[in-house]
Order: C-alpha cells, then structure tokens, then sequence
C-alpha cells in the first residue's frame, strides 16, 4: 500500500552542521509535501509546503534559508536543515496528500542538535 | 496490512448529533494513541492523548482505547459546524515514531 518513507528515523548532529531528511513517497506521486514540526506532546506545527517542481511555500516565522526544502520529484521531499542549533531540535514529519482522500503520513525524525 | 487503518470518508452528520470516529490497528505494542484535528493550510492540533487502555474526556470529546481489541475511537457529542475538519488518529511504542492514520473527512450539516 502507499507509505511514505522518512528518513533517517533518528539523527543526532553538532551544532552548526547541516542535516537532510528525506520523505519518499512509494506506490504514489506526491505533487505536495507537508513538513511540520512537533514539540513532545503538543500539536503539529506547519513549516511549509512543497511542491514538485516549484518553490516551496513557508509559514510565517519559518526561516526559508535555515529550513531548505527540495521537492524535485513527484516521490521525494527533502528538508535540510542548515546550520543546526540546539533550539532546532525537534520532531520533524512530513505528509502527503493521497492517495485518494485524506493523509499519508511519514514516521518522523527525531533531531537531535548538541 | 497497514499499521493503522482509519477511514477517510467523507463522513456528513446533522448538527447535534453524536459523532464516532474510530481506527484499528495492527501493531500490539502501541501504548500512546492520539487524536489530531485539522483545518485546511493548518497543522494537526492534538486533541486527546491517552496512554495503555481506557476513556479519556475532555468537554465535548471522549476518547477511547480498546486494545484487547487494537480499536480506538474519538466521540464528539452535540456537534457543531465548526467541528468540520479531518481528524486523524495516531500511535505510537514509545512517545516517538508516530504512525498516521490517514484521516477522516467530518462535514457537520447546520
């Protein structure tokens, strides 16, 4: 069935390095990514939305030049985040919609910035 | 089989009445279940979040976890317009990885 892939499930980086996290989508095209943010326990935060082919799209207070987001496929997303600090430490998950009605959901990465 | 299945309707009920959302899943060891409203262009906001079995409510909002039976289920009582949005259902082993249902489509009818 339709899964999208995240990866890596967990990182644990230095501060100031750079890290990518990549959503694949199998067995359907994903024309829109959604990447949020999640503090332990709380809501979803909506950073930005991608779209293949085009720039992605950002939240307001969502810095664009530290959060890069890449969709150069219609099955891969990528965000990297850019010179990590330990605030950016975090639960990042991204969506797609389909296939069909409703969501399809990647398992996260959990960033670890020290 | 998917780890977690929900049904992504649409799901159209009258003003008022009770609404009864529901996923099952496969996964034995999940212990966290979550419940996540969202709006279109917003983020899911967490609604309920229980641990292991039982209800949880909160206001209008009852959350229930089965897991002899790997059931949960989200009751909305004395719906209203502005509950229209999807609600996805989420779990997790420990309080990471969390696996998405893909959500259902609720329209409350005025």
């Amino acid at each position: 069935g339709a899964v999208v892939s995240q990866h890596p499930s967990r990182v644990i980086c230095k501060s100031g390095t750079s890290v990518k996290i990549e959503c694949r989508s199998l067995d359907f095209q994903a024309t829109t990514m959604f990447w949020y943010r999640q503090f332990p326990k709380q809501s979803l935060m909506l950073m930005a939305t991608s779209n293949e082919g085009s720039k992605a799209t950002y939240e307001q207070g969502v810095e664009k030049d530290k959060f890069l987001i890449n969709h150069a496929s219609l099955t891969l997303s990528t965000l990297t985040v850019t010179s990590a600090h330990p605030e950016d430490s975090s639960f990042y998950i991204c969506s797609a919609p389909g296939p069909g009605l409703g969501y399809t959901f990647g398992s996260g990465t959990r960033l670890t910035v020290v | 089989q998917k780890e977690v299945e929900q049904d992504p309707g649409p799901l159209s009920v009258p003003e008022g009445a009770i609404v009864s959302l529901n996923c099952t899943y496969s996964n034995s060891a999940f212990q966290y279940f979550m419940w996540y409203r969202q709006y279109s262009r917003k983020g899911p906001e967490l609604l309920m979040y229980t641990y292991s079995s039982g209800n949880k409510e909160d206001g209008r909002f009852t959350a229930q976890v089965d897991k002899s039976s790997k059931y949960i289920s989200l009751f909305i009582r004395d719906s209203q317009p502005s509950d229209s949005a999807t609600y996805l259902c989420a779990m997790s082993e420990e309080d990471d990885k969390i696996i998405f249902g893909k959500g259902t489509r609720l329209h409350i009818l005025p």
